[in-house]
């Protein structure tokens, strides 16, 4: 167990919807990050928060959105669903800043979108 | 932009026999970190071993070590005296050392999957 928890491990939706993945970091740990892994595209960075603020951004969509609140918890908002955007989220979280730093990874959250 | 190059999709080992991984990559930048990262059906990444660009000496976890070349820009992964848990796929990924930035944004390669025969 890597101390990031998920929820909800599985989403299925359909087109045209908006869902919300929702991330708890392991505790202590300051900055989540946001991961898709698909099929097409591999394993992607997609968002990077870090104590509220976001601090840095890869390939996510405008579609795409993403928070973390005050708890540390973070969301990713995803609307408009389109059949492409079904794929493993995963979030993980990290200590800032160490030479022996290490990112944990929760156990991601299945999107399929029908 | 750095890239991350897995160049066998599939591999398989028998039982305790040792299966090396590649991995090579692109990058302009002098100091990095490189990562082999372990996704079994469970599907949870799971870090098998991390090495700093700046040390020469090539990292070792129990039966996992890596083959670093810097001037090939090569990563390779080796395990040793495979075991049926070891079937998975193995993510190559970089990451810049700049700290600083307080990010630590990875780049994945596609991946191979290890097949362990009994």
């Amino acid at each position: 167990d890597s101390g990031v928890t998920q929820t909800p491990k599985h989403l299925i939706t359909a087109t045209g919807q908006r869902v919300t993945l929702r991330c708890s970091p392991r505790s202590g740990d300051l900055s989540v990050y946001w991961y898709q892994q698909s099929l097409d595209q591999g394993l992607q960075f997609l968002i990077q928060y870090y104590n509220g603020e976001e601090r840095a951004k890869g390939n996510i969509l405008e579609r795409f959105s993403a928070q973390q609140f005050p708890d540390l918890h973070s969301e990713l908002n995803l609307s408009s669903l389109e059949l492409g955007d079904s794929a493993l989220y995963f979030c993980a979280s990290s200590e800032q800043w160490g030479t022996n730093e290490k990112l944990f990874f929760g156990s991601g959250t299945q999107l399929s979108v029908l | 932009a750095q890239t991350v190059t897995q160049s066998q999709p599939e591999m398989s080992v028998q039982e305790a026999e040792t299966v090396t991984l590649s991995c090579t990559y692109d990058t302009s930048e002098s100091d990095y970190y490189l990562f082999w990262y372990k996704q079994p059906p469970s599907r949870q990444m799971i870090l098998v071993i991390r090495q700093e660009a700046y040390k020469q000496q090539n990292a070792t976890e129990n039966r996992f070590s890596v083959n670093f070349q810097k001037a090939a820009k090569s990563f390779s992964l080796k395990i040793s005296d495979s075991q049926l848990g070891d079937a998975a796929m193995y993510f190559c990924a970089y990451r810049s050392g700049d700290t600083l930035a307080g990010s630590y944004q990875l780049t994945f390669g596609k991946g191979t999957k290890l097949s362990v025969i009994p």
